[in-house]
This record gives C-alpha cells, structure tokens and sequence, in this order.
C-alpha cells in the first residue's frame, strides 16, 4: 500500500525559530512536493524536487527551503517562522510529473507559529 | 492569479440525490484534470480524473465532465452519500513547457450530504 509519511500532525513553535518538516515516501517515487492548504486559498505549491539533490520553486517559495539527500526523504525548512506560516503542510509524491498519474499525499502537519 | 477555480465554496445535497461540483480553469494548455477529496485532517486523496482529449470520464458514482470549449469540468456524484461528505478539490497539470509537473488547485468545495 503507498504511503507518504509526515513526522508530526500537530506542531507548535515559536516566531524566529528555525522548523523542519519532514516528509518519507515508501513508493520509489521520483518526484516529491510540499505544498500548504489554507482556508479559502486551497492547496498551494512551495517546492517540488523531481530527482535527489534537484528542486524547484513552486508558486509561494518566500521563506522556505528544502533538502533532498535521499529519494525517500524531503524535508521542509522554515529557516526563520513567522506566524504568517501559520497554516496546514502537506507532502505528496509522484512517480510521474506527466499525465493523469495522481499525486499521492500524506497526513498533513497542522503548524502553528506563535 | 488563479488558474483553476472552484467558485462556490460549498454544496449542500441531501443523500441519495446527484451533487454536482463545478471547477473553471483559464489556461488552455492544461491536459490532465483530477478530482481530490479531503476529510479534515488528513491529506487530499485522488477521486477520479480526465484527460483533455476526452469529455467524459466515469467511476462508480463518480463522473466527470470536461467542456474544453468552455474550459469547465465538473464533478457529479450520483448517488450521493452521507460518506461523501468532504472538501472537494479541481486541479489541473499540463504536461508540456515551464509548468510540467505542477498541480495547480482549485480552492476546494465542501460537500455536505444530510440524511
């Protein structure tokens, strides 16, 4: 069964903090996402990264940074939060970036930035 | 700008009958259209989809209809279900240029069936 795995549902920090989400594929997908779903705005794209080490900005970059070592793994940083980053995390994976193949997603990490 | 709109918010539809879930798009260049649904606090799953070539797609009680001309697709749930309750999210991926790979969303629906 395919599985995107988030470290954390839930996490609280503080404005100024450095934060990392972290995000596992079990799939061998190729192609990984981050996106951030906020109420009325739905899902936006802040990077995709379609091979190890490679990454792409996606349409709200501002503020984040993210890390590909492994092809399962891509990590999420908020290099310094603020409460506007306060907002719903969610990774997907792909084997494609072509056609219909659908995106799978992973639970979510609900972030709140005090 | 919002490429792919999904412009009323949320539909209420009492079980049994059809929902119909509408999702607008304005770039011509889109090949691909997927359906998510999202329960809270979990993340989006894949519904259903459809390529730009054809102009209907179907699934169980899940059908989708594409009018390219129109650039307008829309979702219908036939018949509806208590369990179906959810945010429904339009997205749309072309496979061609400086977007290949990109889901663009819509803002999502949220279904309401009542028994």
């Amino acid at each position: 069964d395919v599985k995107v795995t988030q470290s954390s549902r839930y996490l609280v920090k503080r404005t100024g903090e450095k934060v990392f989400l972290e995000c596992v594929q079990d799939m061998d997908h190729e192609n990984m996402f981050w996106y951030r779903q906020d109420p009325g705005l739905g899902l936006r794209l802040i990077y995709f990264s379609y091979d190890v080490k490679m990454k792409e900005k996606g349409d709200i970059p501002e503020g984040y940074s993210v890390s590909r070592e492994k092809k399962e793994r891509f990590s999420l940083i908020l290099e310094s939060a603020s409460t506007n980053q306060t907002s719903m995390y969610l990774c997907a994976s792909s084997p494609t970036l072509r056609g219909d193949v659908e995106a799978f997603f992973g639970q979510g990490t609900r972030l709140t930035v005090v | 700008d919002q490429q792919v709109k999904q412009n009323s918010p949320s539909l209420s539809v009492q079980e049994g009958r059809i929902s119909i879930l509408n999702c607008d798009y304005t770039n011509s260049m889109f090949d691909y259209f997927l359906w998510y649904k999202k329960y809270p606090a979990e993340g989006p799953t894949f519904l259903i989809s459809i390529s730009s070539i054809k102009d209907k797609n179907e699934d169980g009680r899940f059908t989708v209809f594409l009018n390219k001309s129109a650039k307008h697709l829309s979702l219908h749930i036939v018949p509806s279900q208590p369990g179906d309750s959810a945010v429904y999210f339009c997205a749309a991926r072309s496979d061609r240029g400086s977007t290949l790979g990109r889901l663009y969303f819509g803002r999502g629906t949220q279904l309401t069936v009542w028994p």
